[in-house]
């Protein structure tokens, strides 16, 4: 079955520009999170969605957002872009509950100058 | 506030067993031990899970110490393909409540021809 797709795969944008990434789960998977990468960091979560209902948040600041929708896909959105938004934004899908590996996708890599 | 600790880096020889040890001192009775390995530029993959068994899939096999404070993942048969870094996360098992994967630094596992 078809894995994780994230789109666009690159991304250049401007500084104090706003951005769309997306992310389409496993077909069945309910559980959408957010993950952004960068070499200083690692990797750090950003959110979790589960049925169009945010369950939980990175401390990211509130320019960070995502959404969740009915058909359990996924966006998140970049506000008033920074230099150092600079990163790999990875999603990830999961079953509904239990106890499962999830399920990454190969990222947006998003490069703000 | 690591709750994992793992080697910074590691070499196997191609076809050796790769064994990637992980302290987890501090983890509870209702948390799993996950591992997951990401190459180069990609997302992470899910390799696999135990909570106090030790477990083995077609990808590797995991043990788990009797008190549950340390784990060692084992890649039976190293190609140059397992090329990647480790990530050792414990993660609660109840379902709802804070389970985002919280990844360290991991262990850059380095396999030689």
């Amino acid at each position: 079955k078809a894995g994780v797709t994230q789109t666009p795969r690159y991304l250049i944008k401007t500084r104090g520009q706003q951005v769309t990434l997306s992310c389409s789960p496993i077909s069945g998977h309910r559980s959408v999170s957010w993950y952004q990468q960068t070499p200083g960091q690692g990797l750090q979560f950003l959110f979790e969605y589960f049925s169009e209902t945010q369950r939980n948040k990175g401390n990211f600041p509130g320019r960070f957002s995502g959404r969740q929708f009915s058909n359990s896909r996924s966006e998140m959105n970049v506000s008033t872009l920074e230099l150092g938004d600079s990163a790999l934004y990875l999603c990830a899908s999961s079953p509904s509950s239990g106890n499962y590996g999830y399920t990454f996708g190969s990222g947006t890599r998003l490069t703000v100058v | 506030d690591a709750k994992t600790t793992q080697p910074t880096s590691m070499d196997c020889a191609e076809g050796r067993a790769a064994n990637l040890p992980c302290n987890h001192s501090t983890i509870s009775g209702n948390e799993y031990v996950y591992w997951y390995r990401q190459i180069h530029s990609q997302g992470p993959q899910y390799i696999i899970h135990g909570l106090k068994n030790n477990e083995t899939n077609e990808m590797a096999s995991l043990i788990i110490t009797e008190d549950r404070k340390s784990s060692t993942l084992i890649l039976p048969h190293a190609t140059l393909r397992d090329t990647a870094v480790y990530y050792c996360i414990v993660r609660p098992a109840k379902s709802g409540s804070a389970r985002q994967l919280t990844f360290g630094s991991g262990t850059q596992l380095t396999v030689l021809p």
